[in-house]
């Protein structure tokens, strides 16, 4: 079956550390998207990507980086940088204007 | 700017009961509209989506959400719920000025009493 696979579920981080998020299509997708979610806040875009080799920053990208080196894949790191890392992480990517969602990565700062 | 307001952070209703969750949004021209629902620490499913065409559109579930170009509104209903719908349910319109990006509404806590 065709999805989005985020791994992994669970993470925990101690404090200065940076942490990779997993995220992987097989829809054959263009564009991916990360998007950060905290209680009462809905979604927040972090990164995304149209295109292999290509990147935009979105609405709160400080202290996140990512790549997208392959159509299939773009990982999130979280850096240092990231002052307040803890919360509900998803991936998504979009085809005839319908988004697909991971099923998210809780992350905790420990 | 583009924006969609969901103006009910939390709803409660009874095992059975109608339901109307409100979506209004902000956008210039003929808007593309979506309804999805998370369940807990899931990611998000595609209830309904309004493109063009007839403004009643059903969706999985047994949802269906009526388009108001008026009241620019999308307010999602459903006739008599379930325990299994007790979720969180976001209201999006796809933003075509700008790399077709998808913008959010805050979200809508459903809880389902017995």
């Amino acid at each position: 079956d065709g999805g989005i696979t985020q791994s992994p579920k669970y993470l925990f981080r101690k404090e200065g550390q940076n942490v990779t998020l997993s995220c992987e299509q097989n829809l054959n997708h263009d564009a991916m998207y990360w998007y950060r979610q905290d209680p009462g806040q809905g979604l927040r875009l972090i990164y995304y990507s149209q295109i292999v080799n290509d990147f935009q920053k979105g609405d709160i990208a400080e202290g996140y980086s990512v790549s997208r080196e392959k159509k299939e894949s773009f990982p999130l790191t979280v850096t240092s940088a990231q002052k307040n890392p803890t919360a509900f992480y998803l991936c998504a990517s979009t085809g005839r204007a319908e988004a697909f969602f991971g099923q998210g990565t809780r992350l905790t700062v420990v | 700017a583009q924006s969609v307001t969901q103006p009910d952070i939390h709803i409660t209703v009874s095992e059975g009961a109608s339901l109307e969750l409100r979506c209004n949004y902000s956008y210039g021209a003929t808007p593309y509209l979506f309804w999805y629902v998370q369940s807990p620490g899931q990611g998000l499913q595609l209830l309904l989506k309004y493109f063009s065409g007839d403004t009643l559109v059903q969706g999985i579930k047994g949802f269906e959400a009526e388009f108001k170009r008026s009241q620019s509104s999308f307010n999602l209903r459903k006739p008599s719920v379930h325990w299994s719908d007790a979720a969180e349910y976001f209201c999006a319109v796809l933003n075509m000025d700008s790399n077709y990006q998808l913008i959010w509404g805050a979200g809508t806590k459903l809880i389902i009493k017995p």
